[in-house]
C-alpha cells in the first residue's frame, strides 16, 4: 500500500535557525513521484518541488533543500535561515503508477521573529 | 501557464440549500479533475475524480448524491453540494492535470471556503 508520513506535527523555531521536515514514504512501484507543497494561511496549495524516483540527487533552490534517500525511503526538506513568512502548513505527497496523490498529514511551521 | 481557478472562493449558505463551486483551467486542457475536502488542521482528502464527458470516480465513503460532479468541458469541472449541512463546512480545492500517469503533475486551484450555517 501507498503511505506517506510526516511524523511531525508542529515545528516552531526562531527566525533564522534551520529546520528540517521529514517525510517518509512507502511504495510498491519502481517508478514513483514525490512532492513538497507549502499550505500558508490564505489556505491556497505552493508547489515546491517534485522528484521522480530516478533521481536521487539532492536539490537546492535558494534557502530550501530537499534530500531524497531512496534506501531510507525518504525525501526530507529543510529551510536554512528561516525567515516568519516560511509559517506555513507543509505537506509531502507521493505519485505512483495511478495518478493519484497520496497526502502526508503535514507539518505545521512556526517560525517566531 | 498551467492556471486553475475556483470560483467563489468563499461562500456562506443556509442550510439546506445547495452550492456550487466551479473549477476551471485557464491555459490548458484539463483531461482529467479531482476535487479535495480539507478540515481544519488536517490533510487533502480526495473526494472524487472526474475525466470530460464521464461520470466522476468517487472515494468510498463519499456520496455521490450529495456531491455532484460534472465535468462537461475540457477546462471546467463543477462540484455541487446539495442540501448543504454545517457538517459539509469545508474547504474544497480542486486540481487538475493534462495526462495520465507520468509527470502528470496537479495544478491546484486556490480553494473553496464553504460554511453552512
Amino acid at each position: 500500500a501507498q503511505k506517506v508520513t510526516q511524523a511531525q506535527t508542529e515545528i516552531s523555531v526562531v527566525e533564522k535557525e534551520d529546520v528540517t521536515l521529514d517525510c517518509v514514504y512507502e511504495t510498491r512501484d519502481t517508478t514513483y513521484y514525490l512532492f513538497w507543497y507549502k499550505q500558508p494561511p490564505s489556505g491556497e496549495l505552493v508547489f515546491l518541488i517534485r522528484r521522480n524516483s530516478f533521481d536521487e540527487q539532492n536539490e537546492i533552490s535558494g534557502r530550501y533543500s530537499w534530500n531524497f534517500q531512496k534506501s531510507t525511503s525518504s525525501f526530507n526538506f529543510t529551510i536554512t535561515a528561516s525567515q516568519v513568512v516560511d509559517s506555513a502548513v507543509y505537506f509531502c505527497a507521493l505519485k505512483d503508477s495511478n495518478y493519484q496523490l497520496i497526502w502526508g498529514a503535514g507539518t505545521k511551521l512556526i517560525i517566531k521573529p | 501557464g498551467a492556471v486553475v481557478s475556483q470560483h467563489p472562493s468563499r461562500v456562506i449558505c443556509k442550510s439546506g440549500t445547495s452550492v456550487k463551486i466551479e473549477c476551471r483551467s485557464l491555459d490548458f486542457q484539463a483531461t482529467t479533475m479531482f476535487w479535495y475536502r480539507q478540515f481544519p488542521k488536517q490533510s487533502l482528502m480526495l473526494m472524487a475524480t472526474s475525466n470530460e464527458g464521464s461520470k466522476a470516480t468517487y472515494e468510498q465513503g463519499v456520496e455521490k448524491d450529495k456531491f455532484l460532479i460534472n465535468h462537461a468541458s475540457l477546462t471546467l469541472s463543477t462540484l455541487t453540494v446539495t442540501s448543504a449541512h454545517p457538517e459539509d463546512s469545508s474547504f474544497y480545492i480542486c486540481s487538475a492535470i493534462t495526462t495520465s500517469g507520468g509527470a502528470g503533475e496537479q495544478f491546484f486551484g486556490p480553494g473553496t471556503r464553504l460554511t453552512v450555517l
